[in-house]
């Protein structure tokens, strides 16, 4: 399985501001995803980093609130954009290896906006 | 997106206990995964199932891929404190690109 890495691990933001949160690979890794874990729920995929090419967003989930970057197969970032206290979740990125649909995550990034 | 059926939502057991907790759909999946989340983690992944059918054992974990390519169910043999967190199901479908359907988690406590 890969290494992930996430920073920052936490951050309280105020409202109207916008986090980067940073996903690292320790090896080169085809399919990156992002994934929010709002309290107490299951996670649900924000979308599907493309190197390349432009992120594959989820229903729900928009480019102008997510932009994601993918510049190379270890690396990629989320925004999170003009935040409210309803973007206050757990972001996950997970990378797709080993067989048919397997994910492993990293230890995510807690998000307060105050 | 559509959620898997898992259950049960919550367990309050013994150490020492088995556990069992399974997870439901109306549709195939191509395969079957199972995760725990600690408190401030992510999720890890603990066994992955490939075949309808298989069953696939990782320590005190077994973990089985229903025959009808429907369900799956993850036992716990002998319980210990260190059990305790979230476990989710998620289901791959071929038919889905790379997306992973999740279940919403059974929440584990265990009394010392």
């Amino acid at each position: 399985s890969a290494v992930i890495s996430q920073k920052p691990s936490r951050d309280i933001c105020q409202r109207g501001t916008s986090l980067t949160i940073q996903c690292q690979v320790d090896s080169q890794v085809t399919m990156m995803f992002w994934y929010r874990q709002q309290p107490g729920q299951s996670l649900t995929l924000i979308a599907t980093a493309n190197q390349g090419s432009e992120a594959t967003y989820e229903s729900g989930f928009v480019i102008d609130k997510f932009p994601i970057s993918r510049p190379n197969l270890t690396f990629s970032t989320l925004t999170v954009s003009n935040m409210s206290p309803e973007d206050s979740s757990i972001y996950l990125c997970s990378v797709g290896t080993g067989g048919a649909g397997t994910q492993y995550f990293g230890p995510g990034t807690r998000l307060l906006v105050l | 997106g559509q959620q898997l059926n898992q259950s049960p939502q919550s367990m309050f057991i013994q150490e020492g206990e088995d556990v069992s907790m399974n997870c439901t759909s109306s549709s195939i999946f191509n395969t079957w995964l199972w995760y725990k989340q600690d408190p401030g983690e992510g999720p890890v992944l603990l066994i992955a199932l490939y075949k309808a059918g298989e069953l696939t054992s990782n320590g005190r974990l077994t973990a089985q891929f229903g025959i009808t390519r429907k369900d799956s169910f993850l036992n716990i043999s002998a319980s210990i404190p260190s059990d305790v967190g979230i476990y989710f199901c998620a289901g791959h479908r071929e038919t889905s690109g790379s997306r992973l359907t999740f279940g919403e988690g059974t929440q584990l406590t265990v009394n010392p």
